[in-house]
């Protein structure tokens, strides 16, 4: 069974910066592709970023381009959000989810998603 | 900037059949855009029905179906059920980069 369990999600001021992780189970995760999607309180789904399996190339949506940076640790079956000069309008649940088919390429689509885990960028 | 646009909301009747579309406005989505969709009931993650246009995934119900219509990216939902009262959200790609629409709340009623 594919289980994947966010951590990391907290209150932080503005300019702070917080490091969400991932970790993941069921499935051979050093090939399969993840990304991470947000959800501020009462809005819709937001795509943030991604990272494909094997050579790992990474992706980010403008909104938090230079700002925040995915990884991965295939030995930890671990995937990473670094976020730093957060702002309030990154408030949000942030999902992690793996791509469908167990894909290397983000592009499929996200299949299985974690349950959340909630940033409040607040002074 | 890259805009994908849903109908903000719709309403079926049980045992009725809806369409809900997925639009761009850079121009037509072709299956180049992988089309995904996506349901979420209040307090819950989403739940994945659809990727690449048309693949269900092995928990989508076979009433529903995806597919391309008249340049937009489509998910048809056949025999609604109650239970099928949620939040519907596509997501395309773009050079790689995701951008979800802002999602279409259907009423079942």
């Amino acid at each position: 069974e594919v289980q994947l369990l966010e951590s990391g999600g907290g209150l932080v001021q503005p300019g702070g910066s917080l490091r969400l992780s991932c970790a993941a189970s069921g499935f051979t995760f050093s090939s399969c592709a993840m990304s991470w999607v947000r959800q501020a309180p009462g809005k819709g789904l937001e795509w943030v970023s991604a990272i494909n399996g094997g050579v790992g190339s990474t992706f980010y949506a403008d909104s938090v381009k230079g700002r925040f940076t995915i990884s991965r640790d295939n030995s930890k079956n671990t995937l990473y959000l670094q976020m730093n000069s957060l702002r309030a309008d990154d408030t949000a649940v942030y999902y992690c989810a793996k791509a469908a088919q167990g894909s290397v390429y983000h592009t499929l689509g996200p299949e299985s998603w974690g349950q959340g885990t909630l940033v409040t960028v607040s002074s | 900037q890259t805009v994908v646009t849903q109908e903000p909301s719709l309403t079926v009747s049980p045992g009725g059949t809806v369409t809900l579309t997925c639009a761009s406005n850079t121009g037509a989505v072709t299956s180049g855009f992988y089309p995904n969709w996506f349901q979420q009931k209040p307090g819950q993650a989403p739940r994945a029905l659809i990727y690449s246009t048309t693949n269900k995934h092995s928990w989508t119900p076979a009433r529903l179906s995806g597919s391309l219509l008249g340049g937009k990216a489509a998910l048809t939902l056949s025999d609604v059920q109650p239970e099928d009262e949620a939040d519907y959200y596509c997501l395309l790609y773009f050079g790689g980069t995701g951008v979800f629409g802002g999602g279409t709340k259907l009423t079942v009623l």
